[in-house]
């Protein structure tokens, strides 16, 4: 298995465009997470769905953030304006396991300029 | 809302020696605590879980510890190798079970 794919690795923009992050979770796993890390904060979650439903989306910082969960393998999360205080590693990660056991991609490095 | 703390401080230690790793959290007991290494670069890896009903478990050269009394959780690593070196984050299952909070991590250097 591939393990969880996150693209851009790396994405460098300029305030106020529109930045969207992917991921493609692991087949068979019906639970995903989109986290947020920072030397500051830590690893933050954000959002997470269960069986393409987004169950809790509290961890959303604001109204420029936004996930969706079309179908079972594939996910996005857009900042729209993006600000440089979004500026982070955002990662995915995947689950099927009732302990919640995740399986976490390579993330994606924004910075925003 | 669940607070966990991990020695912010890095830990240095040699090669060889056991290494111990603290989570402490300071609200309700989860039924279970999970350890992940992270590599510069990448994301989180499971290492280990532990249930609320175990004291103890153990991995090869890894050991978890949790004490629900004094709502903590040890991570040790025997024999300590220089590939040991990295970030380790603890993490508990949150008040819904559909979800984990993680701590902030503890860095580990192992020095040949």
């Amino acid at each position: 298995d591939a393990g969880v794919i996150q693209s851009p690795r790396h994405e460098v923009t300029e305030m106020g465009q529109e930045v969207t992050l992917r991921c493609k979770p692991i087949s068979g796993h019906n639970s995903l997470f989109w986290y947020r890390q920072t030397m500051m904060r830590g690893l933050e979650l954000l959002i997470y769905f269960n069986n393409n439903v987004p169950i809790d989306d509290s961890g959303m910082p604001e109204d420029r953030f936004s996930a969706k969960m079309p179908n079972a393998s594939f996910s996005t999360l857009k900042i729209q304006p993006s600000e440089p205080r979004d500026s982070a590693v955002y990662f995915c990660a995947s689950t099927w396991d009732s302990q919640n056991i995740q399986y976490f991609g390579a993330g994606t490095r924004l910075s925003v300029l | 809302s669940q607070k966990i703390e991990q020695n912010s401080e890095a830990l240095n230690i040699q090669e060889g020696k056991t290494a111990t790793l603290t989570c402490n959290y300071t609200n309700y007991s989860p039924a279970y605590l999970q350890w992940y290494r992270q590599d510069p670069g990448r994301g989180p890896v499971f290492l280990l879980l532990i249930r609320e009903n175990e004291k103890e478990k153990r991995k090869e050269r890894l050991k978890v510890t949790f004490d629900t009394t004094l709502k903590q959780s040890l991570f040790h690593i025997t024999a300590s190798q220089p590939a040991d070196s990295a970030t380790y984050l603890c993490a508990l299952e949150d008040r819904s079970g559909y979800a984990l909070n993680f701590g902030k991590g503890t860095s580990l250097l192992v020095t040949p």
